[in-house]
């Protein structure tokens, strides 16, 4: 089966623009989760989602951070205006049932300037 | 919030050589995780690990979730090239899917 796929897989950005990073999960998985890894730092949850619906969003930093999920199949995450502090990688993860080990994508290493 | 204290940072090591990290945590995890992340990809699960004294193999891996629930360690031995990476601990608290994650080991071998 094809793994959980992530686009772009690098974005340089200028602080204040927009970025919108797209996660495609693993097909049937109905659990899809967004982190993110600040250089060095320890991977941290932003949200989870089941289907279509947010199951919990407490690890969004703030309100310039949007995620969607739509029809429950890929997901978008969207950071606008960009802000230095937002540089990292961002992986997104799917499993079947939301007990289940996730499976990672390759990560969107973004980089604000 | 809670927190992993992942230890070492890094190491450095010949090839052929033993390793050793593991991580603590002041709260008690139903589960404990490890994984190992390769330059440009992902986190991929090497061992997971569900019950307190759980002791677990996969080839040259070996982790075991600590008596107290509060600790986790990995081991991988006769290291060879293909080991090197970052590897991440990652538990969780109850019923909570959230992963708690590590900062990482990150491994080099020596030529």
């Amino acid at each position: 089966e094809a793994g959980v796929t992530q686009f772009p897989s690098h974005s340089v950005i200028e602080k204040g623009q927009t970025v919108t990073l797209r996660c495609d999960p693993i097909s049937g998985h109905d659990n899809l989760y967004w982190y993110r890894r600040v250089m060095g730092k320890e991977i941290k949850f932003l949200l989870h989602f089941v289907k279509e619906s947010k199951q919990d969003e407490s690890g969004m930093p703030n309100n310039r951070f949007l995620a969607e999920r739509t029809g429950g199949t890929y997901s978008t995450l969207k950071v606008q205006p960009a802000e230095l502090e937002d540089s990292g990688v961002y992986f997104c993860a799917s499993s079947q049932d939301w007990q289940g080990v996730a499976t990672f994508g390759s990560g969107t290493r973004l980089t604000v300037v | 919030g809670q927190q992993l204290n992942q230890s070492p940072q890094s190491m450095f090591i010949q090839e052929g050589e033993d390793v050793s990290m593991n991580c603590t945590s002041s709260s008690i995890f139903n589960t404990w995780l490890w994984y190992k992340q390769d330059p440009g990809e992902g986190p991929v699960l090497l061992i997971a690990l569900y019950k307190a004294g759980e002791l677990t193999s996969n080839g040259r891996l070996t982790a075991q979730f600590g008596i107290t629930r509060k600790d986790s360690f990995l081991n991988i031995s006769a290291s060879i090239p293909s080991d090197v990476g970052i590897y991440f601990c990652a538990g969780q608290l109850g019923s909570n899917y959230q992963l708690i994650w590590g900062a990482g080991t990150k491994l080099i071998i020596k030529p």
